[in-house]
């Protein structure tokens, strides 16, 4: 089966640097999606590791170990428009190579 | 460029009933899923199509079913709803069915089945 485990929530105050950790067990793997999700919107695309090591983009960085099945979501400089859940997903071994394992979501508050 | 587009984005929908969403990927790509969002979790794989074939099918009844058209835009269709389908159902897109390629969601349709 597939799992993927996430905290589901945390909060954070605003300027400082949050860690959010996610640990999967999949029968396959071919890389790990971040997205962030504000209430009643769609799934938006933050990064993409499919090799070990750490992906910075911006404020955001995302790290993957895959012999630990191990994953965070880095967030600097944290904004109030930071608040929103932050989902991690597994994408399974081709042909199914959409089929994306998502955890249930961290729940993210940022606060003055 | 639009990114993907899902409508209808709203509809009530009767239990028992028949409901078809619809959905437009990038321009360019021609792979297509489709996602379940139940409140509070996340989303759950239904379907993957690409160049109009089924590739990947998620644990959902048969009351669930899709296609892909030539122009790679999908439909997807759910028969005789009931109260649990009430969800946020996604489409994603990608350039293709293969691995490295990033995959973006569209906005997608609340259905809540009453």
């Amino acid at each position: 089966g597939q799992n993927i485990d996430q905290p589901t929530e945390m909060t954070a105050t605003e300027g400082a640097i949050v860690q959010i950790n996610c640990t999967y067990q999949t029968s396959g793997f071919n890389g790990l999606f971040w997205y962030q999700q504000h209430a009643g919107e769609a799934p938006t695309f933050l990064s993409y590791n499919v090799l070990d090591g750490l992906e910075e983009k911006g404020r955001f960085s995302s790290f993957l170990s895959r012999s630990k099945g191990y994953s965070y979501l880095l967030l600097k400089e944290l904004q109030m428009k930071d608040s929103a859940s932050y989902l991690c997903a597994v994408r399974d071994n081709p042909p199914g190579a959409n089929n994306l394992f998502f955890g249930t979501g961290t729940r993210l508050t940022v606060i003055p | 460029d639009a990114g993907v587009t899902q409508s209808p984005t709203h509809l009530i929908k009767t239990r028992g009933q028949h409901v078809t969403l619809r959905c437009s990927p990038i321009s360019g790509h021609k792979s297509v899923s489709w996602y379940q969002q139940v409140l509070g979790q996340g989303p759950q794989f239904i379907f993957q199509y690409y160049e109009k074939e089924e590739r990947g099918r998620g644990n959902f009844p048969d009351r669930f079913s899709a296609r892909q058209f030539p122009n790679y835009s999908s439909e997807l269709n759910v028969n005789a709803l009931l109260l649990g389908d009430s969800a946020l159902y996604l489409c994603a897109s990608s350039l293709d069915g293969s691995s490295g390629n990033t995959i973006y969601f569209g906005e997608g349709s609340w259905l809540t089945v009453v």
